[in-house]
């Protein structure tokens, strides 16, 4: 089974900074990874995805993540924080189960607070 | 706005009572998944149907059970209530069944159990 780690479940940073969330992720396979924004009171929204394609990838509102296949890890970046990035993020794999079906697995969350 | 709609939107109920919540899929897109999130285990995978058949399955209870409609809607049936069902319920949708495919969340169902 695959697994994703998000390290720290909350993270604080002042607006105009960076902002670093981390996931490291668990797979016997390629993985294909993504990251999800939730803001209060709503569903998830995606923010990016990695499908094995370039290692770079740029999603909406600014944000960008790296795959580093030696270092098992996708973690997200955004230059500079503005106030409507306070949301909570997941990092999520996407896993194959049984013949024809799919499923995400989610890391446990990061939620983003901006300091003015 | 994903497209997915789900409702009701929050459901307040008692112990071991019976629930429905409903999904409708993005246009075009033939899966439905379901998600529930709580505080204590976060995102977890409940079931996956596409076109009318079940897929995938992940840690549902026996309690609860779903189905796909050939219009393409699902429900999902929460039965005999506990106080640790209370959770946010997603609905997610993709085109495809299988592969590896990013999916598509709905607002979420907030259910209560008191």
């Amino acid at each position: 089974a695959q697994s994703v780690t998000q390290l720290g479940s909350h993270v604080s940073v002042s607006e105009g900074a960076l902002v670093l969330l981390r996931c490291n992720y668990s797979s016997s396979v390629p993985p294909y990874l993504f990251w999800y924004v939730q803001y209060p009171n709503q569903g998830l929204q995606l923010l990016l995805k990695y499908t094995s394609a370039a290692t770079l990838v740029k999603g909406i509102n600014g944000f960008e993540a790296e795959f580093k296949k030696s270092e098992t890890s996708f973690h997200l970046t955004k230059p500079s924080a503005h106030m409507s990035d306070a949301a909570e993020y997941f990092c999520a794999v996407s896993e194959i189960t049984g013949a024809a079906g799919n499923k995400l697995t989610f890391g446990g969350g990061t939620r983003v607070l901006v300091k003015p | 706005d994903s497209g997915v709609t789900q409702t009701p939107k929050h459901l307040i109920t008692a112990t071991g009572q019976r629930v429905t919540l409903r999904c409708s899929p993005r246009s075009g897109d033939l899966s439905v998944y379901w998600y529930q999130q709580s505080l204590d285990q976060g995102l977890q995978f409940l079931i996956q149907y596409y076109n009318g058949e079940e897929r995938a399955k992940g840690n549902i209870l026996e309690r609860f059970s779903a189905q796909q409609f050939p219009d393409l809607h699902s429900e999902l049936n929460l039965s005999s209530l506990e106080l640790g069902d209370s959770a946010l319920y997603f609905c997610a949708s993709s085109v495809a069944g299988g592969g590896r495919v990013e999916q598509y969340f709905g607002p979420g169902t907030r259910l209560t159990v008191t």
